[in-house]
C-alpha cells in the first residue's frame, strides 16, 4: 500500500490554458474524491466516484471542470481556459466502502494525496 | 447543508502540555460521523480521530481524544502531552451517515513551542 498519489505536484499555467491532473487511488478503493482546497482554508468537495461512475459533482464544479475515472482506478481531473480564481490546492481522497449505510456502521475512512497546487498566472 | 465553524484560527502550546482545539457543527441529521485531521506543512492530510455520533463514549487514540456533545453540536479535539510533531493545522470535518462527501471546517494553526 503506497497510499494515494498525484501528478504533478505543482503546477503552474497561464491564464486561459488547460490542465489536467491525475490522480491514483489506494489500490482497492472502489470510492474517490476530488477536493479544493485555497490558502488558510478547510478543503471544499468537488466531485465523487464509486468505481467508474461519477455519482455527484459539486455546484463548485463549473463547465470548465471535468474529471473521469475510466475502469474505476485513476482519475483525472481537467480544467480547461483556467482562470486567476482557479487557483488552489487540489486533493484527491479515496476510501473503501463498508457496504450500505447501516445504523452502527463505520465510517470508512478517507486517505489524502498530497495534493496538486496550481497557480494561474 | 452542513457547516463546521472551527473559532480558533491559531493556538500555540508548551511541549508536553495539553491544547484543546474546539469545533461545532450545525446539522439536523441524527446519523453522522465527525472526523479531526492533520495537515503538517506541505504534508499530505491524514486522519487523527473520529467519531460515530451513535456512540455515546468519546473516541480516543492515543494522545489524543475527543469531547463528544451531541446535544450542543461541539466535537473538541484534546491533544495531550503535545509533541513537536503535532505541530501542523488541524481540520474538523462532519460527514452525514449515509453520504460520502466531508464539510470542514477552515481550520485551527497548532504550534508546539520547545
Amino acid at each position: 500500500d503506497t497510499g494515494v498519489s498525484q501528478n504533478p505536484r505543482h503546477k503552474i499555467t497561464k491564464r486561459g490554458q488547460n490542465v489536467t491532473f491525475r490522480c491514483d487511488p489506494i489500490s482497492e478503493h472502489n470510492r474517490l474524491y476530488w477536493y479544493r482546497q485555497t490558502l488558510g482554508q478547510g478543503p471544499e468537495f468537488l466531485t465523487y466516484f464509486q468505481n467508474e461512475a461519477q455519482l455527484e459533482k459539486s455546484r463548485l464544479l463549473s463547465d470548465r471542470f471535468s474529471a473521469e475515472r475510466p475502469k474505476g482506478s485513476f482519475s483525472t481531473l481537467e480544467i480547461q481556459r483556467t482562470e486567476q480564481g482557479d487557483s488552489a490546492m487540489y486533493l484527491c481522497a479515496s476510501s473503501l466502502e463498508q457496504g450500505k449505510y447501516q445504523r452502527g456502521s463505520r465510517a470508512d475512512t478517507q486517505y489524502f494525496g498530497p495534493g496538486t497546487r496550481l497557480t494561474v498566472l | 447543508a452542513q457547516t463546521v465553524t472551527q473559532s480558533q484560527p491559531e493556538m500555540s502550546v508548551q511541549e508536553a502540555e495539553t491544547v484543546t482545539l474546539s469545533c461545532t457543527y450545525d446539522t439536523s441529521e441524527s446519523d453522522y460521523y465527525l472526523f479531526w485531521y492533520k495537515q503538517p506543512p506541505s504534508r499530505q492530510m491524514i486522519l487523527v480521530i473520529r467519531q460515530e455520533a451513535y456512540k455515546q463514549q468519546n473516541a480516543t487514540e492515543n494522545r489524543f481524544s475527543v469531547n463528544f456533545q451531541k446535544a450542543a453540536k461541539s466535537f473538541s479535539l484534546k491533544i495531550s502531552d503535545s509533541q513537536l510533531g503535532d505541530a501542523a493545522m488541524y481540520f474538523c470535518a462532519y460527514r452525514r451517515a449515509n453520504d460520502y462527501k466531508l464539510s470542514f471546517g477552515a481550520g485551527t494553526t497548532v504550534t508546539v513551542r520547545a
